[in-house]
Parts: structure tokens; sequence; C-alpha cells
């Protein structure tokens, strides 16, 4: 059965350093894999997707995610974290019939 | 214009009301569907309408009725809730059943 795993339900950085949050997919497919993000009481905001074009993908906000097949992986990173980035993060993979499945979102704290 | 637009933003109603959500986009998508997210979890999928038909009902409840007007509009039509029903409830759009979503707001929902 196709799954995806968070590795992390909860992430602390400080502002300026490094942020990785970790996802793993299961599948025997070529999935189309996204990272949202979800601010307290909004919609989800598409940050990256990977649909088997560059397996390094940049997004919005200075956000990159690899696609590593060997791994069944597609961490999602950034070099300097800000205040504005303490959210909720999901990871996606959705295959050929409408069914997006959500990892159990990790959330992001930034501290000053 | 990339916006889903989701009316009300809150709604609170007694488990005899009838009410309605509406959600709206203008990206001639195909695919729109219906997600419920409780408190510090990810989206659940509801429903799914391709081309103006459900393909997808993920055996939710009848009391929640989906409707479909035309290509632009999705319509959730609420009955006799119960307050296990209060929760966020997302819509979204996409162009085609590998593509990525795009998330309304939401509306918050307290049935009392």
């Amino acid at each position: 059965a196709q799954s995806v795993t968070q590795l992390d339900s909860h992430v602390s950085v400080s502002e300026g350093t490094p942020v990785l949050l970790r996802c793993n997919y299961s599948s025997s497919y070529s999935p189309s894999l996204f990272w949202y993000v979800q601010h307290p009481n909004k919609g989800l905001q598409l940050l990256l997707k990977y649909t088997s074009a560059a397996t390094l993908v940049k997004g919005i906000n200075g956000f990159e995610a690899e696609f590593k097949k060997s791994e069944t992986s597609f961490h999602l990173t950034k070099p300097s974290a800000h205040m504005s980035d303490a959210a909720e993060y999901f990871c996606v993979v959705t295959y050929n019939n409408n069914d997006m499945r959500f990892g159990a979102g990790t959330r992001l704290t930034v501290k000053p | 214009d990339t916006e889903v637009t989701q009316t009300p933003k809150h709604l609170v109603m007694g488990m005899t009301n009838k009410k309605s959500l509406k959600c709206e986009q203008h990206m001639g998508h195909r695919a729109m569907y219906w997600y419920k997210q409780k408190a510090k979890k990810p989206p659940e999928l509801m429903f799914v309408y391709s081309y103006e038909k459900l393909s997808i009902n993920e055996s939710v409840p009848s009391r929640f009725s989906p409707e479909c007007p035309n290509s632009s509009l999705l319509n959730l039509h609420l009955h006799a809730l119960q307050p296990e029903d209060s929760a966020l409830y997302l819509c979204a759009s996409s162009t085609n059943n590998r593509g990525e979503q795009y998330f309304g707001p939401g509306t918050r929902l307290t049935v009392t």
C-alpha cells in the first residue's frame, strides 16, 4: 500500500540555521511528491513539487527538496530559517487516481 | 488568477440546522476536492469531483452532501451534523489527477 511518513512530528531550529524536514514514501510506482505549508488557521500553500523531472526541486521562500529514489525519500531543506517559516509542513504523495496521501505533518518552530 | 475562494470563513450551526459551504475557482481546473481537517491532523479527503462528476466518496456520512453545479463551483450541503463534525473544511482544485492541488483558506465549522 502506498504511504508517506514524516519522520519528525516537531522540529525546532534557531533563526538563521538550516532546516531539514524528513519525508519517506513507499510505492512501487513513480509518484508525484509535494510539500505544502500551513500557517495557523489557514489553507495549505504549495511549496514545491516533484514530477519525475529534475531530482533537486526548488520551491518558494528558499525551500528545496531532493528526490532520492534509492532511499524513497523527499526531504525538505532550507539553508537559513526565518521566523515566518514557523508553520505545519505536510509531505504529500499522489498517484493516478486523484488520491493524495498526506503525511502526519511536521510542526516547525523557529526560535529567535 | 490562482486563487480558490471559500465562503463563509466561519460557521456556527446547531445540530438541526441546514447550511452550505461554497467553493469557487476560476483557473479552469476540472478536478475539485473537499477535505476535512481536525486540529493538529492532516487533511482527510472527503469527496472528489472530476469533470463535474463525483469520482471519489470516501465513505462520508450522508449528512454531508456535495454538489458541483458547474466547473467553477463546488458546494457542500450540511444537515443534522454532530459536534464531532466541527473542523476546518478545505476545498482544493487541480488540473488533472496527478497535478498539484490549490487549496482555499477553509471554512471553520463549529457544531453546537
